[in-house]
């Protein structure tokens, strides 16, 4: 297992475009996080799976933004309309229950121009 | 008020010194991760911590439970120890501390 895996490392889109970033976890992980980190700033929450189950979703989290998990394996993030506020990094992180074996992707660093 | 405080947020030292960067959690909070980061670089885990002490190479991490308090200790400072440094709350989610900027100077 090569730990958490996040595609793609870069992505630079037009203001008012969909994108869709993929993280593969730590395969025996059942816990799946999505993070947002802004230049300077620490991480912030954006939302949570345990399995294949969304439990908590952050007030950060605004409509134009979904995220599934749809066998409880990989997970996708999706961000439709993109403004240039969404620029930011989007960090991956797995665990087992109780935070057991935390782990970071690299993250998927997003500009919007 | 942030549930995870984390003191102090720039930290300069000299190679050599011993460094202590503190963090005090809420209730809810029931262990502790303490993270490395980089200028550029992704998120590394130090540490995970729900009671006593940890020790890897010359980092050493501290909790007090009744306190809701803990420590991370570097001995022996290097400049390649410059970095962001992260106490992350373990509550369901992980809640971030403001981060402490470590520089350490030759």
């Amino acid at each position: 297992d090569t730990g958490v895996s996040q595609n793609p490392r870069h992505k630079i889109t037009k203001r008012g475009q969909n994108v869709t970033f993929r993280c593969d976890p730590i395969s025996e992980h059942n816990r799946l996080y999505w993070y947002r980190q802004t230049l300077g700033q620490g991480p912030e929450f954006l939302t949570y799976f345990q399995n294949e189950a969304q439990l908590e979703k952050s007030r950060l989290l605004s409509d134009r933004f979904s995220a599934e998990r749809p066998k409880g394996s990989f997970s996708t993030l999706e961000i439709q309309r993109t403004e240039q506020g969404d620029s930011a990094m989007y960090l991956c992180a797995s665990s087992l229950e109780a935070g057991e074996g935390y782990t970071f992707g690299s993250g998927t660093r997003l500009t919007v121009v | 008020k942030n549930e995870v405080e984390q003191s102090p947020q720039n930290l300069t030292a000299q190679e050599g010194e011993f460094i202590t960067i503190n963090c005090s959690y809420s209730v809810g909070i029931s262990a502790l991760h303490w993270l490395q980061q980089h200028p550029g670089g992704g998120i590394v885990s130090l540490f995970m911590l729900s009671s006593g002490k940890k020790k890897h190479g010359r980092l050493i991490a501290t909790i007090n439970i009744q306190e809701k308090h803990s420590s991370l200790h570097i001995t022996a400072s290097h400049p390649r120890d410059s970095a962001v440094y992260i106490c992350a709350g373990i509550g369901g989610k992980l809640t971030f501390g403001q981060g402490t900027i470590l520089t350490v100077h030759p």
